[in-house]
């Protein structure tokens, strides 16, 4: 059964620090790597999604990489802003043949930038 | 990506009403599923969503408490039925296909008093 990881589970920065997010996962098979943003009482919006045959992704101040033969991936935030305070969660899709649907998400790493 | 219309945002409801949640996508999805989120915990997946069909339920969810319908490719209900307070939490539904990532609505937050 396929687990996903985050750490750290919280992370206090200040204001223009460039800070990494970790996820990990146990199963290596997996179709796609998502993160997302999710702010308190809100739903969540897509940040970066890697094909399983990518290894990286950029949006912005954000750079995803996956590394599937670890089973890791990482969020990369450049010169961090208040604006980016949120909680970031990372979500795995099984390949077609297994629950190809459905996503299993990280626990969650919740993310304070203060001014 | 799809973009996913939710409502209601939140809503207050007595113990023992139903409340129906809608969500309205503006392309047509392969895939359709139903979240829960209680306080300060992870999203927790009520069902997948079938077009036309039945839903397909996870383990600790049951179609008497949580109707779902999906009459086409764009939309989906979900009733969280007879309410506790146990029920309280924030809904959302999300949606996408095969060769992109899924989207979700922005969330109803429920109480239930």
């Amino acid at each position: 059964k396929q687990e996903v990881t985050q750490i750290p589970a919280a992370l206090s920065v200040p204001e223009g620090e460039n800070l990494v997010l970790n996820c990990s996962f146990t199963d290596s098979a997996i179709y796609n790597l998502q993160w997302f943003r999710q702010d308190p009482g809100k739903g969540l919006t897509s940040l970066l999604l890697i094909q399983s045959s990518q290894r990286e992704q950029t949006s912005g101040r954000l750079n995803a990489s996956l590394d599937k033969s670890s089973g890791r991936s990482t969020l990369y935030i450049a010169a961090s802003q208040p604006g980016d305070s949120a909680t970031y969660l990372c979500a795995v899709r099984p390949p077609r043949n297994t629950g190809f649907q459905k996503l299993v998400f990280g626990t969650g790493t919740r993310l304070l930038v203060s001014p | 990506s799809a973009v996913i219309s939710q409502k209601p945002s939140r809503d207050i409801c007595q113990r023992g009403t139903s409340l129906t949640i809608q969500c309205q996508v503006d392309s047509q999805v392969t895939m359709m599923f139903w979240y829960r989120q209680q306080p300060g915990q992870s999203l927790t997946l009520i069902a997948t969503a079938n077009q036309g069909s039945e839903a397909t339920y996870e383990s600790g969810f049951v179609i008497d408490k949580f109707p779902i319908s999906r009459p086409n490719l764009t939309f989906s209900t979900l009733t969280v039925s007879n309410m506790s307070p146990e029920d309280s939490s924030i809904y959302l539904c999300s949606g996408g296909g095969q060769s992109y990532g899924y989207t979700f609505g922005s969330g109803t937050r429920l109480t239930v008093v």
